[in-house]
């Protein structure tokens, strides 16, 4: 039992680059969210799913996209990576009642 | 928009003394509120949460109390140890609100 995993660890860009943060979860919660994590700010809320084939913006949308086409797994996507996206990237799974389960994290370099 | 505040952002204690963080949230339909515990390098954890039907919960060395009239809750933290060193973050959930963070409160414990 896995729990919520996150692929890649760790990667660098270039500005204009794109690249897909892939978050994997084998606990069958419905909801899944993606956050970003900056010094100081805490954590702000990206993009959020609340089941298969759904998606909603959060705070902090603009710059990202996401797609939720199988219900564990729940893909950030970067189209044109900008140095101000430089953070670290958690998912978490939700059940329903508000418990949060954290992936690892992804830390992200744009250069 | 809704959201949730948190004192202090840092907190130096004697190891073997007590810490207190607290948070205050805007959402009164609020009704979940959860403390997550990051330690370096990796995802928030959850170590304790409160219902609004309770006033006060309490799992070995940490508890919470929440004053829903006032709209804030605590965590506290007795006998501090140096494992307790991390970043905690207070969070407030309601079905429309869903979950928000506070930003968080890095926990030093001296030797």
């Amino acid at each position: 039992n896995a729990g919520v995993t996150q692929t890649p660890k760790f990667r660098v860009l270039k500005t204009g680059q794109s690249m897909t943060l892939l978050c994997a979860q084998d606990m069958n919660h419905e909801y899944m969210y993606w956050y970003r994590q900056d010094p100081g700010m805490g954590l702000r809320l990206i993009h959020y799913s609340v089941g298969e084939g759904t998606t909603a913006k959060g705070e902090v949308p603009d710059g990202y996209n996401v797609s939720r086409l199988k219900k564990q797994n729940f893909l950030l996507g970067l189209e044109s990576a900008a140095p101000s996206q430089t953070s670290v990237y958690f998912c978490a799974t939700d059940t329903l009642i508000g418990t949060q389960y954290f992936g690892p994290g992804t830390r992200l370099l744009v250069l | 928009g809704e959201n949730v505040e948190q004192h202090p952002s840092t907190l130096s204690v004697q190891e073997g003394d007590s810490a207190v963080i607290k948070c205050t949230y805007s959402d009164s339909a609020s009704n979940y509120f959860p403390w997550y515990k990051q330690e370096l390098g990796k995802g928030p954890q959850l170590i304790i949460d409160i219902r609004s039907n309770v006033g006060e919960k309490k799992d070995q060395r940490i508890a919470v109390t929440l004053n829903k009239t006032a709209k804030h809750f605590s965590l506290h933290i007795t006998e501090t140890q140096p494992e307790d060193s991390a970043v905690y973050f207070c969070a407030a959930y309601s079905s429309a609100s869903k979950i928000i963070f506070g930003s968080g409160t890095r926990l030093s414990i001296r030797p």
